[in-house]
């Protein structure tokens, strides 16, 4: 069964709200978790690494006032896009577990639409 | 920054035939991952392959390492239908934090019944 959970699966929201997505590390705690982002037809780009009690690390070219990473907590990462509009529709999909020469576990995305 | 390329960019092929999957890349890297995406859904992780590995085999999947050349291939034997979906390769650079993966731009693979 899945290790990570990611929620919602699906989001429709208007232009200029705020939109809020969960990661969480099922079975097992989560020092750091992984958000990336994909375009349709397109491949996934890490958009930022998210470290629990800690401020997120985000890749060049990424807005962090745009894309709030919260990591509260050992299980749970949560990614919100403020103020949204349509060119931030795409598909968010988060990571955690793993470790060296071990393969991370992905949540099963979120398509966010913004209309 | 994006640094796999794989080739080709999409497949089609018949039931039963094996299919063949590039991917290159430009860094130094502790190891190279394979995964399965089907359409609009997460990851799959196929197969990790370590960077003092050449070939690695899983069911029908073989994959194999070239660092020299800094490329992999993943190959699909016998395929079926089911197998159809997007295919990337990922690396996990060395000298990063583990899980920093990059991705490559994706292999789509149609299987045709």
């Amino acid at each position: 069964g899945a290790v990570v959970s990611q929620h919602p699966s699906r989001v429709i929201c208007k232009s200029g709200t705020s939109v809020k997505i969960e990661c969480r590390s099922l079975d097992f705690q989560a020092t750091t978790m992984f958000w990336y982002r994909q375009f349709p037809k397109k491949s996934l780009m890490l958009m930022a690494t998210s470290n629990e009690g800690s401020k997120a690390t985000y890749e060049q070219g990424v807005e962090k006032d745009k894309f709030l990473i919260n990591h509260a907590s050992l299980t749970l990462s949560t990614l919100t896009v403020t103020s949204a509009h349509p060119e931030d529709s795409s598909f968010y999909i988060c990571s955690a577990g793993g470790s060296t020469n071990s393969p991370l576990h992905f949540g099963n995305g979120t398509r966010l639409t913004v209309t | 920054s994006q640094q796999g390329e794989e080739d080709p960019q999409a497949l089609s092929i018949q039931e039963g035939e094996n299919a063949t999957m590039n991917c290159s890349y430009k860094t130094s890297i502790n190891n190279l991952q394979w995964y399965r995406q089907n359409s609009g859904r997460g990851l799959v992780h196929l197969i990790l392959i370590r960077s003092n590995e050449r070939e690695k085999h899983s069911g029908r999947l073989r994959v194999t390492l070239d660092t020299s050349k800094k490329s992999s291939s993943l190959l699909i034997t016998a395929s079926r239908a089911a197998d159809t979906a997007s295919y990337f390769c990922a690396t996990d650079g060395s000298g990063t934090s583990y899980g920093k993966l990059t991705f490559g731009q994706g292999t789509i693979l149609t299987v045709h019944p």
